[in-house]
């Protein structure tokens, strides 16, 4: 079945503006994060959310950075004023849940993010 | 603030030979660890998962050890294949509280040698 899907692939910005990333889970999953992996480092947590509950934003660097997810699916990370120093992978994953064998997380490719 | 480390970068093995990549990991309240394979240009790739009530898993060509005494987690390849070449990050979790996503270590590079 077809995974977890980002657009765009990649996505070159001045410094200052803001960019809207977006991802589309994998159908039925109801857990949908967002991790940040700058180049040659692992995945850092920036965003989590779970069907209709409060997102647990615990992860994102600043107030630049915010998410949502619309319906329960699709869902969509923007960075407004970016900064060189936001330059990296954004990664999307989903799972079916957050209970015991629910939770393995599948990622989407990626969208690689070149602030000059 | 805690996290999950390796123990080398990079990690050379020749074509057919069995290679173990091996994980530290500092929350003993962790109780689910998994696997990733990356490949460049790609997404993490779920190879195996494991949780705390385990100590050995098994999947095709690839086992996961957990030992919980030490915080170590292993992740054996069997067989090594070039397809096998990439980055191999180790993550995990408390499912009992804290932030949900997943904490990763830095990765270790496989290189599989012809």
């Amino acid at each position: 079945g077809a995974g977890v899907s980002q657009s765009p692939s990649n996505k070159v910005t001045e410094k200052g503006k803001d960019v809207e990333l977006r991802c589309d889970p994998i159908s039925g999953h109801t857990a949908l994060y967002w991790y940040r992996q700058s180049l040659g480092q692992g995945l850092e947590f920036l965003i989590y959310f779970q069907g209709n509950s409060a997102p647990d934003k615990s992860g994102l660097p600043s107030d630049r950075f915010s998410a949502e997810r619309t319906g329960g699916s699709v869902s969509t990370l923007t960075i407004q004023r970016t900064q060189q120093e936001d330059s990296a992978v954004y990664l999307c994953a989903s799972s079916l849940g957050r209970g015991v064998g629910q939770e393995t997380q599948y990622f989407g490719p990626g969208t690689r993010l070149l602030v000059l | 603030g805690e996290s999950v480390g390796l123990h080398l970068p990079t990690l050379s093995v020749q074509e057919g030979d069995n290679s173990i990549i091996n994980c530290a990991y500092s929350n003993s309240a962790s109780d689910y660890f998994i696997w990733y394979k990356q490949e460049s240009g790609k997404g993490p790739q779920f190879i195996i998962d494991i949780r705390s009530n385990m100590d050995k898993r098994q999947g095709q060509r690839v086992t996961v050890l957990l030992n919980k005494t030490v915080k170590h987690l292993s992740l054996q390849i069997a067989a090594t294949q070039p397809g096998d070449s990439a980055v191999y990050f180790c993550a995990e979790k408390y499912s009992g509280g804290g932030a949900d996503g997943l904490t990763f270590g830095k990765g270790t590079h496989l290189i599989i040698q012809p």
